[in-house]
């Protein structure tokens, strides 16, 4: 159990497109989910909170104009890359947070990442 | 901030235990000991996590010192499959919205 599938898993854009990331909890519901960007060999930064029918709420220094962040069911939230630039490149990871999934309440699982690549 | 300190890399020899250490010195009394691993180019995978006992799960044992501000997780057999970054996370259980921060993690290579 406790599933989190992204996709796409690799994606390549021209400079100025925009590109829709999915993360959907398979098995579990999530009222919550996070949003992590990572580059080359650096660690995981929080970019964003995603709460089901709400707005997200974006880290210090995260464009929330640029990074379009929906949620707009228990088991899927979106995130939306506007206008991408080269420098936007990154591995794009989302985290779920189970609820009404029995031992697993609470916990975190993670998706397996997105690549984007902006040419 | 991530609130723990971990070495930055290991090697292991595949077959023998990898001990990854954690120091967590100021961890709160309701704050439990998380561990992830990150292997390349995929998302953190949840390994294990403890409050004060000892855990041992089908992946690793999880040893917490007795005063708590610090722990080692053991990979009883490490195997080539099991190099990855390694992120020992300190964190209220079913903290609510509260993500996970996490920091550069050890770097472990098994090695044949």
């Amino acid at each position: 159990g406790a599933v989190v599938s992204q996709h796409p898993s690799r994606v390549i854009c021209k400079s100025g497109t925009s590109v829709k990331i999915e993360c959907r909890s398979l098995d579990f519901q999530a009222t919550t989910m996070f949003w992590y960007r990572q580059f080359p060999k650096q660690s995981l930064m929080l970019m964003a909170t995603s709460n089901e029918g709400s707005k997200a709420t974006y880290e210090q220094g995260v464009e929330k104009d640029k990074f379009l962040i929906n949620h707009a069911s228990l088991t899927l939230s979106t995130l939306t890359v506007t206008s991408a630039h080269p420098e936007d490149s990154s591995f794009y990871i989302c985290s779920a947070r189970a609820v009404r999934a029995g031992g697993l309440t609470g916990e975190l699982f993670f998706g397996e990442g997105s690549r984007l690549t902006v040419l | 901030d991530a609130k723990t300190t971990q070495p930055p890399s290991m090697d292991c020899a595949e077959g023998r235990a990898a001990n990854l250490p954690c120091n967590h010195s100021t961890i709160s009394g309701n704050e439990y000991v998380y561990w992830y691993r990150q292997i390349h180019s995929q998302g953190p995978q949840y390994i294990i996590h403890g409050l004060k006992n000892n855990e041992t799960n089908e992946m690793a044992s999880l040893i917490i010192t007795e005063d708590r501000k610090s722990s080692t997780l053991i990979l009883p057999h490490a195997t080539l499959r099991d190099t990855a970054v390694y992120y020992c996370i300190v964190r209220v259980a079913n903290s609510g919205n509260t993500p996970l921060v996490f920091g550069k993690g050890t770097r472990l290579s098994v090695i044949a």
